[in-house]
């Protein structure tokens, strides 16, 4: 049983597109996140939903939108896809977001925009 | 953000232990100290964290200083699979430091 699961596990697609990236965990976790990794290999926060509350919005683009409709689950929309969107996207997720609890990442989704 | 240092790269040789340093010396004392490892081509996976007392797992084995400001990741026998990006953070209680920040982390050459 995987326990972060994203999907798709690569997505190619077209400038000004609208994609959305899945994210379940099965740990029961109440926290989850959604990070991004460019070509450069910088790992960077995007989002954080505790309890189905948004609780960390880095400075992100407004194109990208995460929802969670139940704590299992966090899923990122982007609209309007720009070249420099392409990278890897991960989701993550903690017992709770005090900093004694460890995080537990899904394998992720590589974002390619042509 | 309270912020570590790390060395660029390491290589070692498969089957001998393995220390990873980090330093930082502006931690405070109630930041917790993780360690994470990035395979290639995989999400970040979780190694080990500890606050003040040394700590093992069947992982690895962080070793922290007295005064906190340095920590050590000690894999015991590094294998081939070893070789990956190893991140030192430092990560509040509470708050929002108490996210999980990277850094560039230490890259792990595992020599067979």
């Amino acid at each position: 049983d995987t326990a972060v699961s994203q999907t798709p596990k690569y997505l190619v697609t077209q400038m000004g597109n609208d994609k959305s990236i899945k994210c379940e965990q099965n740990l029961g976790h109440d926290t989850m996140y959604w990070y991004k990794q460019d070509s450069k290999k910088f790992l960077k926060i995007m989002f954080s939903y505790n309890n189905k509350e948004l609780i960390i919005n880095e400075t992100v683009p407004n194109r990208f939108s995460p929802k969670s409709p139940d704590k299992a689950h966090l899923n990122l929309h982007i609209n309007s896809l720009e070249l420099g969107d392409s990278a890897v996207y991960f989701c993550a997720s903690s017992q709770a977001t005090r900093g004694v609890y460890g995080y537990t990442f899904g394998s992720g989704t590589r974002l390619t925009v042509v | 953000d309270a912020k570590t240092t790390q060395p660029n790269s390491m290589e070692s040789n498969e089957e001998e232990p393995v220390h990873l340093p980090c330093n930082h010396s502006t931690i405070s004392g109630t930041d917790y100290i993780h360690w994470y490892r990035q395979l290639p081509s995989q999400g970040p996976e979780y190694v080990i964290h500890g606050l003040t007392s040394n700590v093992n797992n069947r992982m690895a084995s962080l070793a922290i200083a007295e005064d906190r400001k340095s920590s050590t990741l000690i894999l015991h026998r590094a294998t081939l699979r070893d070789a990956a990006v190893y991140y030192c953070i430092l990560r509040a209680l509470t708050g929002a430091n108490s996210k999980l920040t990277f850094g560039k982390g230490i890259t792990l050459s595992v020599r067979p």
